[in-house]
Order: C-alpha cells, then sequence, then structure tokens
C-alpha cells in the first residue's frame, strides 16, 4: 500500500496570503495525484486531477505541481471560503489511498 | 448534474452487517464510471472501501476485503454496501463517490453527503 504524508499537518496563515501545502508518497506515483478541500459538514471537492489539472470550477488560484514522490498543492492568494481541510490521494497502485490532510487555518 | 444520496440504518449492533445503499439521480448508473465507498471516522481522515462498475466488476481496499460487498441494481439506478461482522472501528461517516472518467484522472468527481454510521451495542 502506497503512504501519502503530508505536511504541515496545520497551517495557519491570513487571507491574501500564498499557501503551500505537501504530500510526499512512499514511493513513485506518477502523476496519478489528487487533490481534495474539505470544509465542515461537507463532502470533499476534487479541485486537482493529475497533479496538476484543475477540475471543472475550480478557481485559478488553486494549482497542483509534482511527479513521482513529491507533489505540492498551491493556492496564490487566501480567500476565506479556502480555510479547510485538504488531502491528496493517489491511483497509481492498489488501493487508492488519501493522506492523512492538511487543516488551513486561518491566523 | 449526477447526484448521489446515501441511505442505511445510522445503528449497528457490533457483530452485525452494516447496509447502505446510494442512490444515482440525474445519470445513468450503467454510464462509463465506476461507483465507489468512502468512509471518514469522527475527526479523522479518508479511507477508500472499494468500487463497482455497471457490469458488476469490483475492486476491494485489502484491509476490508473479507468484510466487504458491493453491488449494483440498475433497475434501481442504486449500489450498495454491505459491512459484516462490524466493530466499533467501523463507525464513521460513509460516503458514496463516482469516480470520474479519463477527462477527470479518475478522480472522485461527485460525491454523496455522507451518512453516519455507529456501532454500538
Amino acid at each position: 500500500e502506497i503512504v501519502l504524508t503530508q505536511s504541515p499537518a496545520t497551517l495557519s496563515l491570513s487571507p491574501g496570503e500564498r499557501a503551500t501545502l505537501s504530500c510526499r508518497a512512499s514511493q513513485s506515483v506518477s502523476s496519478y495525484l489528487a487533490w481534495y478541500q474539505q470544509t465542515p459538514g461537507q463532502a470533499p471537492r476534487l479541485l486537482i486531477y493529475d497533479a496538476s489539472n484543475r477540475a471543472t470550477g475550480i478557481p485559478a488560484r488553486f494549482s497542483g505541481s509534482g511527479s513521482g514522490t513529491d507533489f505540492t498543492l498551491t493556492i496564490s492568494s487566501l480567500e476565506p471560503e479556502d480555510f479547510a481541510v485538504y488531502y491528496c490521494q493517489q491511483r497509481s497502485n492498489w488501493p487508492i489511498t488519501f493522506g492523512q490532510g492538511t487543516r488551513l487555518e486561518i491566523k | 448534474q449526477v447526484q448521489l444520496q446515501e441511505s442505511g440504518p445510522g445503528l449497528v449492533k457490533p457483530s452485525g452487517t452494516l447496509s447502505l445503499t446510494c442512490a444515482v439521480s440525474g445519470g445513468s448508473i450503467s454510464s462509463s464510471n465506476w461507483w465507489s465507498w468512502i468512509r471518514q471516522p469522527p475527526g479523522k481522515g479518508l479511507e477508500w472501501i472499494g468500487e463497482i462498475y455497471h457490469v458488476g466488476s469490483t475492486n476491494y481496499n485489502p484491509s476490508l476485503k473479507s468484510r466487504v460487498t458491493i453491488s449494483v441494481d440498475k433497475s434501481k439506478n442504486q449500489f450498495s454496501l454491505r459491512l459484516s461482522s462490524v466493530t466499533a472501528a467501523d463507525t464513521a461517516l460513509y460516503y458514496c463517490a463516482k469516480k470520474g472518467g479519463y477527462s477527470y484522472g479518475y478522480g472522485f468527481d461527485i460525491w454523496g453527503q455522507g451518512t453516519m454510521v455507529t456501532v454500538s451495542s
């Protein structure tokens, strides 16, 4: 099973700042990595697929990069609605696995 | 726009069987998509349980495989989850989700709202 390790566990920033979230895989997942956003009481929402492709309707301030074992989700300028928990997920190997999440909180 | 809605008992006794259904609306379950179950224990992260294709092909998480059955009912446009021999560790918010096709990198692009299942006597 591929283990995804996200860092930091919690990130405290202010609106307007740039957020950089990391996801590291225990072995190469090529570019088969997705990112999700989960706000309280809501189901996760697909943000990025295949490492760098924004899903339909996702604002351009969200971007993804990386390949192999190291991936980054960047939010260029934080909006109030961006404060949430973010998960990465790989589909390179069975079973599909998720990272433990990064909580992005308002500073 | 496809929508998913989970339903089933919110309380299951230890050693019993958890049974949930996911109703698909706004689209056909026979479309070229995989349909998944994912769970989230309270305050924790996401765990993929398994998935099914409309012809009945399935993939399961090895950690749960001996206890899980996912099935599809095309006549009702829904799919179901059965998890046997449950313990308190199976207490979680259970989501059904649609895996997007190639154009979505097979990410989970549509989710149900989730249904909470508690295992307790």
